[in-house]
């Protein structure tokens, strides 16, 4: 399975943009990247997900590079509510048909005033 | 549009007593996983259901674990006896077609076993 690598803990200050990265250099050229959140006693909550183009919706930005071997997740203006570990998941097949998200250790980023 | 339930959110046992918890899927999601997650670490996959079939259960202890989805919408996790290592949240989540094309898992909020 494609590996990720994302630093352990971030700070942001309220209002700013979040970056939070992403390594995931031994990625397939069909296997999509996923960001997912984790506020915390909740599941896991779906952000966005990318394939080669960057993506945007009305959570974050998606930021991928040409080579597909990292990818930028953006708050564009973090608030305390986004506290939360946020996990870098890339999508793998199943043997046997569909596919599967491997949650690694993720990133917990504290958003403060 | 209700999101996926779990129940109990929390449970309480001593070691070797049986445990069960329940998910009850999105309407319409075909494709059900339970996943354990220990402090600190990630959601880690346990079994994934295609409607009632098991599909991949790999990861399942199957000494002491087992889980079911008769009629292809509600499932059970079960286990028994518990032991200490088993405290860990346990997550539900559903999909439709086992993310066949681009989509997404929804979790539910989890049920936290404490194994005294």
């Amino acid at each position: 399975d494609a590996k990720t690598t994302q630093p352990t803990s971030m700070d942001c200050a309220e209002g700013r943009a979040a970056n939070l990265p992403c390594n995931h250099s031994t990625i397939s050229g069909n296997e999509y990247v996923y960001w997912y959140r984790q506020i915390h006693s909740q599941g896991p909550q779906y952000i966005i997900h990318g394939l080669k183009n960057n993506e945007t919706n009305e959570m974050a930005s998606l930021i991928i590079t040409e080579d597909r071997k990292s990818s930028t997740l953006i708050l564009p203006h973090a608030t305390l509510r986004d506290t939360a570990v946020y996990y870098c998941i890339v999508r793998t097949p199943f043997t046997g048909g569909g596919n599967k998200l491997t949650f690694g250790t993720g990133t917990q980023l504290k958003v403060e005033l | 549009e209700a999101g996926v339930v779990q129940s109990p959110r929390y449970k309480i046992i001593e070691k070797k007593q049986p445990v069960a918890f329940w998910c009850n899927p999105i309407s319409g999601h075909n494709t059900l996983y339970w996943y354990l997650q220990n402090l600190g670490q990630g959601p880690e996959l346990l079994i994934r259901y295609e409607n009632e079939e098991a599909v991949d259960d790999s990861q399942l202890p199957k000494d002491r674990f087992s889980a079911e989805r008769l009629k292809g919408v509600d499932s059970t996790l079960k286990i028994q006896p518990a032991e200490l290592g088993d405290s860990a949240v346990y997550l539900c989540a559903s999909s439709w077609g086992a993310l066949v094309n681009t989509g997404e898992l929804f979790f539910g909020e989890g049920s936290r076993l404490t194994v005294l």
